[in-house]
């Protein structure tokens, strides 16, 4: 099972319509970062959330951590074909070992209609 | 800030022949670096964690003898794709743990084996 779900899976909207994508787990995050990228190019870093209850908006993307810290999502308001690619949540997770690993959500592919 | 640099960024090889490919920190040094892997239309998967100068930890999953890390130095982690086959084609991205500048991401290799 996957540590970090992403709903939704893909998306597709008309261009000018508000969306969200949400990125949960099943374990307390110490730090959540959302990610845009493209398949096959680097990362693009959007916003890293820290605290339980935080927000973070940048243009027109805004991202909220929820209080327990398990639960974040990512709000595009009006969007523009230039906002779609696959929007990645990573995180640190703890492991059995007691050390930590950083992973990535499954992924939400959002495509934007003109 | 700190640069994580990876190389190739692309490389196409023949179907039963090696390929490494190289994450090196530049302004920073390295205990962790991490080694991803992502499908077209998929999220970015941990393959392993390399620490430097001890062995890496693999993922469930993820063959060590045929995907060998060596994290010899605090600035360089390599990952070598033995004896590729075409299911290995894929796109590679590496990241480094410091501490003040937490992840930071190569910008991903393009494999394609032929």
């Amino acid at each position: 099972s996957q540590e970090l779900e992403q709903s939704p899976q893909s998306l597709i909207v008309q261009e000018g319509k508000n969306l969200t994508i949400n990125c949960t787990s099943s374990k307390t995050l110490y730090g959540l970062y959302w990610y845009k990228q493209k398949y096959g190019e680097g990362l693009i870093f959007l916003m890293m959330l820290q605290k339980g209850g935080e927000e973070k908006s940048h243009e027109k993307i805004t991202a909220k951590l929820d209080e327990k810290k398990q639960q974040s999502s990512l709000h595009i308001t009006a969007s523009q074909p230039s906002h779609a690619g696959i929007y990645l949540c990573g995180a640190d997770i703890s492991t059995t070992s007691g050390t930590y690993k950083y992973i990535f959500g499954t992924g939400t592919r959002l495509k934007v209609l003109a | 800030g700190a640069v994580v640099s990876q190389h190739p960024s692309r490389v196409i090889c023949k179907s039963g022949t090696s390929v490494k490919i190289e994450c090196r920190s530049l302004d920073f040094q390295a205990t962790t670096m991490f080694w991803y892997r992502q499908f077209p239309k998929q999220s970015l998967m941990l393959m392993a964690t390399s620490n430097e100068g001890s062995k890496a930890t693999y993922e469930q999953g993820v063959e060590k003898d045929k995907f060998l890390i060596n994290h010899a130095s605090l600035t360089l982690s390599t990952l070598t794709v033995t004896s590729a086959h075409p299911e290995d084609s894929s796109f590679y991205i590496c990241s480094a743990l410091e501490g003040s500048y937490g992840y930071t991401f190569g910008s991903g290799t393009r494999l394609t084996v032929v």
